[in-house]
């Protein structure tokens, strides 16, 4: 069965440190992958996307996501995290087909000033 | 400005009344969704549909029912028999690429029961 997996349920880290989110997907196929933003008490903003192509992502906000076939890994990252980037992130992926998508349980991003 | 409306913002249910929460969108999307959210357990798939008078059962659907009477719209009614409502509930819409659609989001309703 298809499964999206975020290994880390809470991060800290420090304003101007550098930022990776774990995310790791089960799936048959060539997945269609997604990493979303949400605020507290606000809806998703998606950050970037993975169809096919090149493997390494760009988003919005300075992010940019790998995808890695033989790790099954989607991870996010940022070189620089601003205290604005305070927020929980939820990796998901596509199944082709079903307009369905699995989503992790996300990673909530807390920032030290 | 295109995008997605949710209203209310935030809804209170007494027992054993049904309530509807509106999702609207101006995207001209054809596919829409109903996701139900819940501490530390992600997004659960409620209802979607993908064209108009046509919509399919997601993994949570019991105590919910929708229609899907207008492209634009896809309210969800969360009936009496959800013994369990309290939740925050995210609608999203995309094109229909096969497989290359990409959701986008409302910014969701709170429901609390009373």
């Amino acid at each position: 069965a298809q499964s999206v997996t975020q290994p880390d349920i809470h991060i800290t880290v420090s304003e101007g440190a550098s930022l990776e989110l774990r995310c790791n997907y089960s799936y048959g196929a060539t997945p269609y992958l997604f990493w979303y933003v949400q605020s507290p008490g606000q809806g998703l903003q998606l950050l970037l996307k993975y169809f096919s192509g090149d493997t390494l992502v760009q988003g919005i906000k300075g992010f940019e996501a790998e995808f890695k076939r033989s790790q099954s890994s989607f991870n996010l990252r940022k070189p620089s995290v601003h205290w604005s980037d305070a927020a929980e992130y939820f990796c998901a992926v596509g199944t082709s087909g079903t307009y369905k998508y699995i989503f992790g349980t996300g990673t909530r991003l807390k920032v030290l000033a | 400005d295109g995008g997605i409306t949710q209203s209310p913002k935030y809804l209170f249910r007494k027992e054993g009344q049904n309530v509807t929460l509106s999702c609207e969108q101006n995207l001209n999307h054809d596919a829409m969704y109903w996701y139900r959210q819940d501490p530390g357990q992600g997004l659960r798939l409620i209802y979607y549909s993908q064209i108009v008078n046509d919509f399919q059962k997601g993994d949570i659907a019991e105590g919910y029912s929708v229609s899907r009477e207008k492209k634009e719209s896809f309210p969800l009614t969360v009936t009496s028999a959800q013994k369990n409502p309290t939740a925050f509930y995210l609608c999203a819409s995309s094109t229909r690429d096969y497989g290359k659609e990409t959701q986008y989001f409302g910014p969701g309703t709170r429901l609390l029961v009373l």
